[in-house]
């Protein structure tokens, strides 16, 4: 099976500040790699597919990178509605979702 | 518009059987992955599985022996069926659509409690 660990857990952040979160791989999964964010209380929505595609309707401050083993989510410049719960999700072999990173207020 | 709808009991008795069903909309269910994911309150997201439009399924290896997920086309919905329920079922149950997760119904939380 395919692992993800997601990192870090958690973090704490300004309005404003460049956010990094990565997933790493246990085996190669090509760019099969998903993003997602999650609010209290409501569904996963997905940001970012195929690694680094930006879903439509979803603002351009948030980029994907990575193919193979390591991948990154990158929020440019951190707004008040990203304030949420983000997970890889990789889909190159049965579906294995990353541990989530919350990104707290500082 | 594609729309995803759960439905189905939201209390379970230990070692019965959890069975959802997810209603479809704005979309014929030919031609996709269709999937059930869940989230014990308070945790992480874990895949139960997925059945393609041909009927072909494939399950998360540590709820293979409990799980079946079966198709109705001519209703345009999925169904999801957990065996032997424990408290450590208790989760919010969604269906979502397709191999990369694009399209999610809004969940529904089960308790299993007798």
């Amino acid at each position: 099976d395919i692992q993800m660990t997601q990192s870090p857990s958690s973090l704490s952040a300004s309005v404003g500040d460049r956010v990094t979160i990565t997933c790493r791989a246990s085996q190669g999964i090509r760019n099969d790699l998903g993003w997602f964010q999650q609010k209290p209380g409501k569904a996963p929505k997905r940001l970012i597919y195929a690694a680094s595609t930006l879903q439509s309707g979803v603002p351009s401050r948030f980029s994907g990178s990575g193919s193979g083993t390591e991948f990154t989510l990158t929020i440019s410049s951190l707004q008040p509605e990203d304030f949420a719960t983000y997970y890889c999700l990789q889909h190159n072999s049965y579906r294995t979702f990353g541990q989530g990173t919350k990104v707290e207020i500082k | 518009q594609v729309q995803l709808q759960e439905s189905g009991p939201g209390l379970v008795k230990p070692s019965e059987t959890l069975s959802l069903t997810c209603i479809v909309s704005g979309v014929s269910i030919s031609g996709y992955y269709w999937n059930w994911i869940r989230q014990p309150p308070g945790k992480g997201l874990e895949w139960i599985g997925y059945i393609y439009y041909n009927g072909s399924t494939n399950y998360n290896p540590s709820l293979k022996s409990r799980v079946t997920i079966s198709l109705d086309s001519s209703r345009n919905q999925f169904s999801l069926k957990l065996s032997s329920v424990t408290a450590a079922d208790t989760a919010v149950y969604y269906c979502v659509r397709g191999e990369s997760f694009g399209v999610w119904g809004q969940g529904t939380l089960v308790t299993v409690s007798s």
